[in-house]
């Protein structure tokens, strides 16, 4: 059983349009987060939600929205792609409190045409 | 391919020698620090941690080092085999906060 899963695997759409990522995991993670991983692998976090709650939002643009139906799903919806939204989106949980591993999923890859 | 133009820090060793890939963290605050494995086309993975009242951990053929007077991490992984061949990264993270600060990632290439 996959433990972080994320959809789809492979995302190419162009400029301008509308966009979700849908992540679920099934390990009972109270914490689950959105990384982007540039070209050069860079990882930085975008978003981290407890519980269905947002506890960090990054300098992330407005047009990216998470949404948290449910403590077991984090989705990430992105408004008016642009060229530099290209990247992987990983999505990944934790259990609550701190100085704890996070679990990844697969990944995203976005590419904006 | 996927690999063009990364210009990551990149260690090439022969299988069955020893490596050792280093890591500046940024927080003296930061009290929890991880390797992470990253293959081609995969998520990061999970190796080996630390907390901060530790300078050295043990597990299966990886070692972990932590120097806080210099912010320093290090991994050593015995008897490389081609299979380690993949981008490694340390996070570190600060007691109160559960999400993990990344370091800029180190290619290890291992020939058989």
């Amino acid at each position: 059983d996959t433990a972080v899963s994320q959809t789809p695997k492979y995302l190419v759409t162009q400029m301008g349009n509308d966009k979700s990522i849908k992540c679920e995991q099934n390990l009972g993670h109270d914490t689950m987060y959105w990384y982007k991983q540039d070209s050069k692998k860079f990882l930085k976090i975008m978003f981290s939600y407890n519980n269905k709650e947002l506890i960090i939002n990054e300098t992330v643009p407005n047009r990216f929205s998470p949404k948290s139906p449910d403590k077991a799903h984090l989705n990430l919806h992105i408004n008016s792609l642009e060229l530099g939204d290209s990247a992987v989106y990983f999505c990944a949980s934790s259990r609550s409190g701190d100085l704890t591993e996070a679990f990844f999923g697969q990944g995203t890859r976005l590419t904006v045409v | 391919g996927e690999n063009v133009g990364l210009h990551l820090p990149t260690l090439s060793v022969q299988e069955g020698d020893n490596s050792i890939i280093n890591c500046a963290y940024s927080n003296s605050a930061s009290d929890y620090f991880i390797w992470y494995k990253q293959e081609s086309g995969k998520g990061p993975q999970f190796i080996i941690d630390i907390r901060s009242n530790m300078d050295k951990r043990q597990g299966q053929r990886v070692t972990v080092l932590l120097n806080k007077t210099v912010k320093h991490l290090s991994l050593q992984i015995a008897a490389t085999q081609p299979g380690d061949s993949a981008v490694y990264f340390c996070a570190e993270s600060l007691s109160g906060y559960s999400t993990l600060t990344f370091g800029k990632g180190t290619m290890l290439l291992v020939s058989p």
